[in-house]
């Protein structure tokens, strides 16, 4: 059974930089079948896609946090990374790492990823001095 | 622009059904989905696969009560026979092209 399992500070101050790793067990992050994304939720809102990678390392982040976010890969332990800088409290979140299913269209030349398949629990990151 | 649409609640009796909505912004009604359920205090599960033809296919150990249909841009997620743990949040997501994924603000289901 695939599992993932997110780990970092809880607690960050405004301005510095926050970084998250999810450790996938039970599968490989190096397969060619899959996305590695991670999705964050504010107390009490929606979720939020923050951005994907490859094991090769391919990353697409949402427009609205590209600037601030950077994604990385290390398929030696398996494990995904996100670094969020120059945090607010607007920042403050649930942060969560998923698996997303890689796909052809119709032409098949055009690889795209229908999203989650699996989830890990989440970890809270307030951003607070 | 790539939005999902969703009532921000509803609310069913226990051992009924249910029938939540999800809708495609203009020019998307083409697009697949996929149905998430997030549980009070936990991490969402990934429910099912739609498509616009209303097939869909669930993710593991999805019970035969969660059932998905399609009808133009909407998107339908059915729960059958309801029960207390079916009380949650739903959340339909979509994907752009390239990799980019697109959530609805989500539903908060109460069952009465």
């Amino acid at each position: 059974q695939l599992q993932l399992q997110e780990s970092g500070p809880g607690l960050v101050k405004p301005s510095e930089t926050l970084s998250l790793t999810c450790t996938v067990s039970g599968g490989s992050i190096s397969s060619s079948s899959y996305y590695w994304g991670w999705i964050r939720q504010p107390p009490g809102k929606g979720l939020e896609w923050i951005g994907s990678i490859y094991y090769s390392g391919s990353t697409y982040y949402n427009p609205s946090l590209k600037s601030r976010v950077t994604i990385s890969v290390d398929t030696s332990k398996n494990q995904f990374s996100l670094k969020l800088s120059s945090v607010t409290a607007a920042d403050t979140a649930v942060y969560y790492c998923a698996r997303g299913v890689n796909y052809y269209d119709s032409s098949g030349y055009h690889l795209l990823n229908r999203g989650p398949d699996y989830w890990g629990q989440g970890t809270l990151v307030t951003v607070s001095s | 622009q790539l939005v999902l649409t969703q009532s921000p609640s509803a609310s069913a009796s226990l051992g009924a059904s249910v029938k939540l909505t999800c809708t495609l912004s203009s020019g998307h009604s083409s697009y697949a989905i996929a149905w998430h359920q997030q549980q009070p205090e936990k991490g969402p599960r990934y429910l099912m696969k739609l498509n616009s033809d209303g097939s869909h296919s669930k993710g593991d150990g999805i019970p035969d009560r969660f059932s998905g249909s399609s009808s133009g841009a909407e998107r339908y997620l059915t729960i059958s026979s309801l029960q207390s743990e079916d009380e949650a949040d739903y959340y339909c997501q979509t994907w752009g092209t390239g990799i980019h994924w697109v959530f609805g603000g989500g539903t908060k289901l109460t069952v009465l």
